[in-house]
């Protein structure tokens, strides 16, 4: 079975302030990891993903993912938040050993930056 | 350059009456998706297809039923339209390589009433 979880529904941050975003995940073997970002009334864009090997990921829009296989996380970060950058932003896991291309995506945090 | 698009973009109908959403992706992908998005619920999946003729059950696939004749499209029906289905519609499509991320259409708002 496969779960990820997004801890926090909403986070709000300065302009310039850097941002994480959360992400904990359950897999019964090796995960594969995505972030996807949705702004309003768009389909979900693909920001970035963990496959295998270096453990900081570093995706679109100078967003970075870190990969902590002894936590199960998989938070996402920008060095400096935009404005731009609020959104509805989705983690999601796939288990490797599975033989499934079913992701399960978690509930989506909303990012809010302030001016 | 390759896409994903669906129709219509909104679509408004009433209790009971047969509804079906549009998916047609370009990128040649063998397995398509469809989700349905709700406030606090996230992305939930209806059906998929990993091939022409092919088509899965997802966790929320009652009311719901697709059909795969060739590999572009992949209509999703909504049998009798309840209320309950009001939401927003995904569909997504991604290649046959497993670890590989989802391309998204850009949604269909559904209300009936």
């Amino acid at each position: 079975a496969q779960s990820v979880a997004q801890p926090e529904d909403q986070v709000n941050v300065a302009e310039g302030n850097p941002l994480t975003v959360k992400c904990t995940y359950s897999v019964s073997g090796n995960p594969y990891l995505f972030w996807y970002v949705q702004y309003p009334n768009r389909g979900l864009q693909f920001l970035l993903k963990y496959i295998t090997g270096d453990n900081l990921v570093k995706g679109s829009y100078g967003f970075e993912a870190e990969f902590n296989k002894s936590q199960t996380s998989f938070h996402l970060k920008k060095p400096s938040a935009l404005v731009s950058d609020s959104a509805l932003y989705f983690c999601a896991v796939r288990d490797r050993t599975g033989g499934s291309y079913i992701p399960t995506f978690g509930r989506g945090t909303s990012l809010i930056v302030h001016p | 350059d390759a896409e994903i698009t669906q129709s219509p973009r909104h679509k408004i109908t009433e209790t009971g009456r047969q509804v079906t959403l549009a998916c047609h992706q370009t990128w040649n992908h063998n397995n398509m998706f469809w989700y349905r998005q709700d406030l606090g619920h996230g992305l939930r999946l209806i059906h998929y297809s990993y091939g022409v003729q092919d088509t899965n059950k997802g966790e929320v696939s009652d009311g719901y039923s697709v059909s795969r004749s060739n590999t572009e499209d992949l209509p999703l029906t909504l049998e009798s339209a309840a209320s309950s289905q009001t939401s927003v519609y995904f569909c997504a499509s991604t290649s046959g390589t497993d670890y590989n991320e989802q391309f998204f259409g850009p949604g269909t708002r559904l209300t009936v009433l």
